[in-house]
């Protein structure tokens, strides 16, 4: 069974550039999680989808961050324009379907804002 | 205070040591992961429990509910063990169930 794949995994931008990542899910699961982990600490939820609609996206900087699961399949998370702070790993992740915990991890995108 | 609080942070040992990490959480929970982080940055889910003690290869976890404690245990370490180490609480809000997440242990084997 293939994994949860994103890309690219790495990526360097200078600040108020723009940036989009990309997440495959396992086949067949439902619900798709974006985090974003900064340096030293644990993932932070930015957005939950279950299907092609959001279940959650609280700590979801609207004002820069989007993110679209169009189709209920692949997701894209765009970051526009990125600051400073905005350097971290940004996880993807999938599980069969919301209330299922089990959650399976992508290698995720590392960014770099200069 | 974070909901869930790991220990300790960094953690250095000899090859063959015996290791445990422990992890205490202030909400309610469903379940409780044990993941594993190597440099890259990819995330290995190693366990989700409930209640009791699940055993896989070297490595044990227990949870005690009403306590709100787990441990992982690593018997036997091996320098590819080193890696950091991550506890998330599975909890129920809304219609969603998310995880919360320790700041993780950076566990590093000498060999």
């Amino acid at each position: 069974e293939a994994g949860v794949a994103q890309s690219p995994r790495y990526k360097i931008i200078e600040k108020r550039q723009s940036v989009a990542f990309w997440c495959n899910p396992i086949s067949g699961h439902a619900t798709l999680y974006w985090y974003q982990q900064i340096l030293g600490q644990g993932p932070k939820l930015l957005i939950q989808f279950q299907n092609n609609g959001v279940v959650d996206d609280s700590q979801l900087p609207k004002d820069r961050f989007s993110a679209e699961r169009l189709k209920g399949v692949d997701s894209t998370l765009k970051i526009q324009p990125a600051k400073l702070e905005d350097s971290a790993v940004y996880l993807c992740a999938s599980s069969l379907w919301t209330g299922q915990g089990e959650q399976y991890f992508g290698p995720g995108t590392r960014l770099t804002v200069t | 205070k974070n909901e869930v609080e790991q220990s300790p942070q960094n953690l250095t040992a000899q090859e063959g040591e015996f290791i445990t990490i422990n992890c205490s959480y202030s909400v309610g929970i469903s379940a409780l992961h044990w993941l594993q982080q190597h440099p890259g940055g990819g995330i290995v889910s190693l366990f989700m429990l409930s209640s009791g003690k699940k055993k896989h290869g070297r490595l044990i976890a227990t949870i005690n509910i009403q306590e709100k404690h787990s441990s992982l245990h690593i018997t036997a370490s091996h320098p590819r063990d080193s890696a950091v180490y991550i506890c998330a609480a599975l909890s129920l809000s809304g219609s969603a169930r998310q995880l919360t997440f320790g700041s993780g242990t950076q566990l590093t084997v000498l060999p």
